[in-house]
């Protein structure tokens, strides 16, 4: 079975600070997508980055870089220089190639920056 | 470029009511993915349609289902709703359907059951 694993239901940063959030996840599949999305409180989901299981290098898209694991079996977002719009629930989600039609998501993180 | 557009915003409905949910993709994309969220179940596969043909369908009865038009535009409707129905519901784009390709997803529909 699939699963995506994250285990910070809530984070406080200070704000210009780097955070991290985990994630981890379980699939039998060799080839698979992770995907970080960012849930504002007005509900829009917002994808951020995007990591391929063979790719070589970590994703990077400007602020946000995927530190990727895979013996770990880890996909953690890295946000460096924490911004107060960066407030928000934050998910990890992957689609393996075996179940191309579905994205399975993790509970989230909430991230909330302090001033 | 516009983005995923989700209509109605807010729907307030009561048990045993049906309701239909719209979504236009981002131009060009041709896949659509349906997904309910809960507080309490989170973010829940509903179903995936790629060139007017269901791909793939997740853990929910039959009063959940939904199409798409030649147009890549597609609808969900749930009948005979329940007060657990009440939840946001998204939908998502996508240019093909696969393991590389990211989701982009709309406002999303919030559902009020009464």
């Amino acid at each position: 079975a699939q699963k995506i694993t994250q285990t910070q239901p809530g984070m406080f940063v200070q704000e210009k600070e780097a955070v991290t959030l985990d994630c981890t996840y379980d699939t039998s599949d060799p080839s698979y997508g992770l995907f970080w999305y960012k849930q504002p409180s007005s509900g829009e989901m917002i994808f951020l980055i995007y990591q391929g299981s063979y790719d070589q290098q970590n994703a990077t898209e400007g602020r946000y870089s995927l530190n990727f694991q895979k013996a770990r079996k880890s996909a953690n977002l890295v946000i460096s220089a924490s911004q107060l719009g960066d407030s928000a629930m934050y998910f990890c989600a992957m689609r393996a190639y075996s179940s191309a039609s579905k994205i399975i998501f993790g509970s989230g993180t909430r991230l909330s920056i302090r001033p | 470029k516009a983005g995923v557009t989700q209509t109605p915003r807010y729907l307030i409905k009561t048990r045993g009511q049906q309701v239909t949910l719209s979504c236009s993709p981002i131009s060009g994309h041709r896949s659509v993915s349906w997904y309910q969220q809960t507080p309490g179940q989170g973010l829940q596969f509903l179903f995936e349609y790629f060139s007017e043909t269901q791909r793939n369908k997740g853990n929910f009865p039959g009063r959940f289902s939904g199409r798409q038009f030649s147009n890549s535009r597609s609808e969900m409707n749930v009948s005979t709703l329940e007060l657990g129905d009440s939840a946001l519901y998204l939908c998502a784009s996508s240019f093909m359907t696969g393991s590389n390709q990211p989701q982009h997803f709309g406002d999303g529909t919030r559902l009020s059951i009464l």
